[in-house]
């Protein structure tokens, strides 16, 4: 069965400071797809990235990144000079390739105060 | 302008009543999905489909009904057999193989 960890539950950070965000997850599909999400507190989930089991090269967009380790079944994110704006729920997930279904991990709430 | 919609955003419903959740896409997407996030949790999957006039169960469809007779409509009833109904749902889709899904501003439904 497909499984997604985001074990920080809170994290509450000062404006500039970066953060990263733990996403671990368990498939026994050698061919996958994860992704990040940021729900803002309007409720809206938005699409942030998509990556696939084959492509372990970590991206960066602007402030963000993430670091994809197979090895170690995580796929961690880090927000680089955090802006209030970034505050909001950041959710993980996974697919298997061909089946659409999305596994959600519980969220990390990130606060960033001024 | 390229979206989905939900209508309507808050929903206040007596226990007992049938009541049913919009979505609609004009993305041209082939599948759309339904889930549900309670306080302090993840998204949990109610329905999902592929295809016009086809879907499937998710984890969670007791106590749930859907139809997709069109392809950019995918409604959702939460019937009275729901024992839980209080959350607030979203609707997503996508265009399938993998891609990644695109969800709607939610409906923070209340049944008291």
């Amino acid at each position: 069965a497909q499984k997604v960890t985001q074990a920080q539950t809170e994290i509450s950070v000062v404006e500039k400071e970066d953060v990263t965000l733990d996403c671990v997850y368990e498939t026994r599909d050698t061919t996958y797809y994860l992704f990040w999400y940021k729900q803002p507190p309007s409720g809206e989930l938005v699409f942030l990235i998509r990556r696939n089991s084959f492509d372990e090269q970590n991206e960066i967009s602007g402030r963000y990144s993430w670091n994809f380790q197979k090895s170690t079944s995580s796929f961690n994110f880090t927000i680089t000079a955090s802006q209030v704006v970034d505050s909001a729920v950041y959710f993980c997930a996974l697919s298997e390739v061909g089946f659409q279904k999305l596994v959600f991990g519980t969220g990390t709430r990130l606060l960033v105060s001024p | 302008d390229g979206g989905i919609t939900q209508s309507p955003k808050y929903l206040f419903r007596k226990e007992g009543q049938n009541v049913t959740l919009s979505c609609e896409q004009n993305l041209n997407h082939d599948a759309m999905y339904w889930y549900r996030q309670d306080p302090g949790q993840g998204l949990r999957l109610i329905y999902y489909s592929q295809i016009v006039n086809d879907f499937q169960k998710g984890d969670i469809a007791e106590g749930y009904s859907v139809s997709r007779e069109k392809k950019e409509s995918f409604p959702l009833t939460v019937t009275s057999a729901q024992k839980n109904p209080t959350a607030f749902y979203l609707c997503a889709s996508s265009p399938g193989g993998g891609s990644e899904q695109y969800f709607g501003p939610g409906t923070r439904l209340t049944v008291t």
